[in-house]
C-alpha cells in the first residue's frame, strides 16, 4: 500500500545544531513529495517539494531535502536550527493514480532549545 | 504564492446546530479543493475531495450527510457540519489545488458544547 512514514514523532535539537527530520515513502513509482510546516492553530505552509526534477531540493527558511530513490527517502535538513523553527513538520506524498490526493505522514514535532 | 482563505478561524456552537466553514481561493481558480480534519497532536485526515460543479468524493468512514460539501464556484467550497456533537470538535483545514501544489487555508477550530 502507498504510505508515508515519518520516523520520530518528536525531535529535539539545540539552537544552532543540525536539524534532520526523516521521511520515507512506500510505492513502486516515486511520488511527488512535499514537506510542510504547521505552527499552532494554523494551516500548513509549504517548505519545499520534489516533482522529479533535481533530487536535492532547496526550500524556504534554509531547509532542504534530498530525494533518494534507492532508499525511498526524502529527509528534511537544516544546517543550523533557530528557535523559530520549533513547529510541527509533515511529509506528504502525491502518488501516481491517487487523484491528486496528498497522503500525509504522522508528523514530527521539532523542539529547539537554547 | 497563492492564497487560500478559510473562515471562520474559530467557532463555538451548541450541540445539535449546524456550522458552515468557507474555503476561498483568493487569487486563482480551483476546480478541486480538499477538506481535512486534524485531531490534537495528530496528522491530517482527508475527509473529502470537493469538485466544482459536481458531488464531493468522500473518504471511507466519513459521513456524507453529516459533513455536507458544496463547491458551487471555482473559488469557493463550503463544509457544513450538520447536527454537530461534541465529538465533531476538531481542527478542520481546507486546501486548493493549483498545478501540482496544494495551498492550505488557515484552519478552523470547531468546538461543540
Amino acid at each position: 500500500a502507498q504510505s508515508v512514514t515519518q520516523l520520530g514523532s518528536h525531535v529535539s535539537v539545540s539552537e544552532g545544531a543540525l536539524v534532520l527530520l526523516r521521511c520515507n515513502y512506500s510505492s513502486s513509482v516515486p511520488p511527488y513529495l512535499f514537506w510542510y510546516v504547521q505552527y499552532p492553530n494554523q494551516g500548513l505552509q509549504l517548505l519545499l517539494k520534489y516533482t522529479s526534477a533535481a533530487t536535492l531540493v532547496k526550500g524556504i527558511n534554509g531547509f532542504e531535502a534530498e530525494f533518494k530513490k534507492s532508499e525511498t527517502s526524502f529527509h528534511l535538513t537544516k544546517p543550523s536550527a533557530h528557535m523559530s523553527d520549533a513547529a510541527e513538520y509533515f511529509c506528504a506524498a502525491r502518488f501516481s493514480g491517487g487523484y491528486n490526493k496528498l497522503i500525509f505522514g504522522a508528523g514530527t514535532r521539532l523542539a529547539v532549545h537554547p | 504564492g497563492a492564497v487560500v482563505s478559510q473562515h471562520p478561524s474559530r467557532v463555538i456552537c451548541k450541540s445539535g446546530t449546524s456550522v458552515k466553514i468557507e474555503c476561498r481561493s483568493l487569487d486563482f481558480q480551483a476546480t478541486t479543493m480538499f477538506w481535512y480534519r486534524q485531531f490534537p497532536k495528530q496528522s491530517l485526515m482527508l475527509m473529502a475531495t470537493s469538485n466544482e460543479g459536481s458531488k464531493a468524493t468522500y473518504e471511507q468512514g466519513v459521513e456524507k450527510d453529516k459533513f455536507l460539501i458544496n463547491h458551487a464556484s471555482l473559488t469557493l467550497s463550503t463544509l457544513t457540519v450538520t447536527s454537530a456533537h461534541p465529538e465533531d470538535s476538531s481542527f478542520y483545514i481546507c486546501s486548493a489545488e493549483r498545478a501540482t501544489e496544494a495551498f492550505f487555508g488557515q484552519g478552523t477550530r470547531l468546538t461543540v458544547v
